[in-house]
């Protein structure tokens, strides 16, 4: 399988734990994208890389939040001290980059539950 | 700043019936328009993508959309759904070429029964 792919599938972890998730993209896509989707919305853009350049975070990425991409392939988005709130499924997506409206690829999602 | 608003949360439809997913934008420039399907516990997946040209664009599984940029509106049309089409459709919009980043509607749920 040469899609996305992301682990864990699943995570459950107590309220003020750190947690870890990782993205492995196509290939041969440079540009990695981190969403977060809550039940009964769409997906929320999160932060992107391009190659191993974080270009760009969105407010939401609170200071809680860390993602690195350290050798421009796969990805980690770490959570310190997790909330209940933190509670949803996570995607990763990747694409070339190249082109107009070029396509994403999706993963499909880390789920997190904060008890 | 774009927005999108999908105008039906839930659309109950029979099996070989015609469908539409209605999906309106806001944006103060051009975007780039996209439909995504995601089946339970699984990824999103590109239905079709409106970029440029014709109006009206033919995506995968039978499905299309028509731009319209008086109305800033990008509906999704099936003219006979199936079972296997029972899933949560999201519409998406993008501002530049990064269509990777892109802001999503809240998704329609669209139930189809025998």
């Amino acid at each position: 399988d040469t899609g996305v792919s992301q682990d864990p599938r699943h995570k459950i972890t107590k309220r003020g734990q750190n947690v870890t998730f990782r993205c492995d993209p196509i290939s041969e896509h440079n540009r990695l994208y981190w969403y977060r989707q809550t039940l009964g919305q769409g997906p929320e853009f999160l932060t992107y890389f391009q190659n191993e350049a974080q270009l760009e975070k969105s407010r939401l990425l609170s200071d809680r939040f860390s993602a690195e991409r350290p050798k421009g392939s796969f990805s980690t988005l770490e959570i310190q001290r997790t909330e209940q709130g933190d509670s949803a499924m996570y995607l990763c997506a990747s694409s070339t980059g190249q082109g107009l409206g070029t396509e994403a690829f999706f993963g499909q999602g880390t789920r997190l539950t904060v008890v | 700043a774009q927005s999108v608003t999908q105008l039906d949360s839930q659309v109950p439809v029979f099996e070989e019936a015609p469908v539409e997913l209605r999906c309106n934008y806001s944006s103060s420039v051009s975007v780039y328009l996209f439909w995504y399907v995601q089946y339970p516990n699984q990824g999103l997946q590109l239905l079709l993508k409106y970029l440029s040209g014709s109006t009206l664009v033919k995506g995968i599984n039978g499905f299309e959309a028509e731009f319209n940029k008086s109305q800033t509106s990008f509906h999704l049309r099936k003219p006979s759904v199936h079972i296997s089409d029972t899933a949560e459709y999201f519409c998406a919009v993008s501002r530049d070429t990064n269509a990777g980043k892109s802001t999503f509607g809240d998704g329609t749920t669209l139930t189809v029964k025998p």
